[in-house]
């Protein structure tokens, strides 16, 4: 089955710094990643995707996200963090069974500090 | 805004009582998932519908349910609540099954509490 690990828990950076989140997965086959965003009393919003071709994809708000296949991650980036992006990220990975349905790592709390 | 409705937003019920959520979808989208997020399990797949039909089914209980129906709005029947159903409740629509285009979008969710 697939699936994605977000290691760590919560992730603080200084606003004006780049800004990692961090996610492996684990599937059979060439993986199709997400990654959402969710700010407090709101839904899901989509960032961005990959599904095949190049290795950096770039999506709202200014994140990025670089997908490695040796190392089977796919970390999240901004370059300059704003106090704004305080939200809980979720790293995704959908079914390959032809179904579309996403499996989600357990999501990270960013707080950029003012 | 996704496009995705959902309602209600809140919802307070007792232990051993019976709600129902609605979705209505992003219009044209043919495909809708229900999710469950809470602090314990994270956010899990409960079930899928496409164009009516059941698609596919995650860690949902016996006591849930769901439908499609003609016009592509969902329900998600809750029944027997227990405690432990506290939630807050997914739905997300896609125009298909697949392909690279295909993309998840979600509601605001329905926060349930069980008393």
């Amino acid at each position: 089955a697939q699936s994605v690990a977000q290691p760590e828990d919560q992730v603080n950076v200084a606003e004006g710094n780049p800004l990692t989140v961090k996610c492996t997965y684990s599937v059979s086959g060439n993986p199709y990643l997400f990654w959402y965003v969710q700010y407090p009393n709101r839904g899901l919003q989509f960032l961005l995707k990959y599904i095949t071709g190049d290795n950096l994809v770039k999506g709202s708000y200014g994140f990025e996200a670089e997908f490695n296949k040796s190392q089977t991650s796919f970390h999240l980036k901004k370059p300059s963090a704003l106090v704004s992006d305080s939200a809980l990220y979720f790293c995704a990975v959908r079914d390959m069974g032809g179904n579309n349905r996403l499996a989600f790592g357990k999501g990270n709390q960013v707080v950029v500090i003012p | 805004d996704s496009g995705v409705t959902q309602t209600p937003k809140h919802l307070i019920t007792a232990t051993g009582q019976r709600v129902t959520l609605r979705c209505s979808p992003r219009s044209g989208d043919l495909s809708v998932y229900w999710y469950q997020q809470s602090l314990d399990q994270g956010l899990q797949f409960l079930i899928q519908y496409y164009n009516g039909e059941e698609r596919a089914k995650g860690n949902i209980l016996e006591r849930f349910s769901a439908q499609q129906f003609p016009d592509l709005h969902s329900e998600l029947n809750l029944s027997s609540l227990e405690l432990g159903d506290s939630a807050l409740y997914f739905c997300a629509s896609s125009p298909d099954l697949g392909g690279v285009k295909n993309i998840q979008y979600f509601g605001a969710g329905t926060r349930l509490s069980v008393l």
